[in-house]
């Protein structure tokens, strides 16, 4: 079985600081999605790719940007990280087309900003 | 806009027992897939089990089953024999457009001993 893998299981950074969440699947998907998962909101969109250097804003792209030179790589980037992003970030990649293909997620970072 | 809700935030059962969550969702596609997924303390989302809309037959994954019913838009799984194992969050999720994914907000089960 394919995996997916995240840089970091926990991260701490200060406010301001620029953070890189790096991402990396083995199963050749051509999708990848980064969400934010918080107690009582689920799981929220915040950036989707469905190939390389191509990108797609999902529902809170704000305060975020992301990036995807190669197709096994998928970077979300905290531009300048604030306390209200605190969160756990999940990484997940598909296969694209015929949306009944499930999501393979990553065992997820959370981020603390201090 | 489309949504999944699971109107249950908590929910207990006795090892064992059978228990089963609610999700109802909200879409205005024609051709959709839904999916529970399961989510251990400190460990990864994984699927559970997929329903594919046009199927009338509730699909099902060993202990796991669902009820699905397309005029209700509802997808409720169904654990029987629930084990230890099985304490986790769910997360009931439906296709959107573009190979995306709407989650509900997530039930979190509690597998008493």
């Amino acid at each position: 079985d394919g995996k997916v893998t995240q840089s970091s299981r926990y991260l701490v950074k200060r406010t301001g600081e620029k953070v890189f969440l790096e991402c990396v699947q083995d199963m050749d998907h051509e999708n990848m999605f980064w969400y934010r998962q918080d107690p009582g909101l689920g799981l929220r969109l915040i950036y989707f790719s469905y190939d390389v250097k191509m990108k797609e804003k999902g529902d809170i792209p704000e305060g975020y940007s992301v990036s995807r030179e190669k197709k096994e790589r998928f970077s979300l980037i905290l531009e300048s990280a604030s306390t209200n992003q605190t969160s756990m970030y999940l990484c997940a990649s598909s296969l694209m087309g015929a949306s009944g293909y499930e999501q393979y997620f990553g065992p997820g970072t959370r981020l603390t900003v201090t | 806009a489309q949504t999944v809700t699971q109107s249950q935030p908590e929910m207990s059962v006795q090892e064992a027992e059978t228990v089963t969550l609610s999700c109802t969702y909200d879409t205005s596609e024609s051709d959709y897939y839904l999916f529970w997924y399961k989510q251990p303390p400190s460990r990864q989302m994984i699927l559970v089990i997929r329903q594919e809309a046009y199927k009338q037959q509730n699909a099902t994954e060993n202990r796991f089953s669902v009820n699905f019913q397309k005029a209700a838009k509802s997808f409720s799984l169904k654990i029987s024999d629930s084990q230890l194992g099985d304490a986790a969050m769910y997360f009931c999720a439906c296709t959107s457009r573009d190979d995306k994914i709407i989650f509900g907000k997530g039930t979190r089960l509690h597998i008493l001993p």
